[in-house]
């Protein structure tokens, strides 16, 4: 079966400075890799996702998050945070031999970047 | 544009009644999920569909039933079965491919009055 453990309940990060959200996970086979926003009250957005190829993925917001196989880890990066990327963040996974896109969520990690 | 919209945004529901909260697509998506969201939970997959006319329980269906006729709709009724129904629920919609992401709406807030 497939997981995802986001290790942190929360991140504390000051304006300007670099925000990681941790994401590992296991599946059998190879992953797809996903990571959402939620801010409050709204739904799930979409940052980025890795599927194959380049272990560093670009998205939106400024928002990067790089592959790491051997660590079975997709960590979220943004090297200047700001007070709006406070929300929730969720890593989510499928596997490479699924067909359709049933994914696994981690349980999230709370953002809050002090101005 | 495109996207998915859930309604209404928050509903109240009496002891002993059943309510359905309504979800619309219109990305020409094959699969959609609910999804029941409580704080520090994350998401919990309720039901799922890959197609119309076909639907599959995820890992807490019990207490709610859900419809495919059409291929834009996916509505979750909510019974009386369903003893903590407070909840924040998500509908999400995604091609059905497992390299895709899924998207989402902007959730029903579901409380007991």
């Amino acid at each position: 079966a497939q997981s995802v453990a986001q290790p942190e309940d929360q991140v504390n990060v000051a304006e300007g400075n670099p925000l990681t959200v941790k994401c590992t996970y296991s599946v059998s086979g190879n992953p797809y890799l996903f990571w959402y926003v939620q801010y409050p009250n709204r739904g799930l957005q979409f940052l980025l996702k890795y599927i194959t190829g380049d272990n560093l993925v670009k998205g939106s917001y400024g928002f990067e998050a790089e592959f790491n196989k051997s660590q079975t880890s997709f960590h979220l990066k943004k090297p200047s945070a700001l007070v709006s990327d406070s929300a929730l963040y969720f890593c989510a996974v499928n596997r490479e031999t699924d067909s359709w896109g049933k994914l696994q969520f981690g349980a999230g990690t709370q953002v809050v970047v002090t101005p | 544009d495109g996207g998915i919209t859930q309604s209404p945004k928050y509903l109240f529901r009496k002891e002993g009644q059943n309510v359905t909260l309504s979800c619309e697509q219109n990305l020409n998506h094959d699969a959609m999920y609910w999804y029941r969201q409580d704080p520090g939970q994350g998401l919990r997959l309720i039901y799922y569909s890959q197609i119309v006319n076909d639907f599959q329980k995820g890992d807490i269906a019990e207490g709610y039933s859900v419809s495919r006729e059409k291929k834009e709709s996916f509505p979750l009724t909510v019974t009386s079965a369903q003893k903590n129904p407070t909840a924040f629920y998500l509908c999400a919609s995604s091609m059905d491919k497992g390299n895709q992401p899924q998207h989402f709406g902007d959730g029903t807030r579901l409380s007991i009055l």
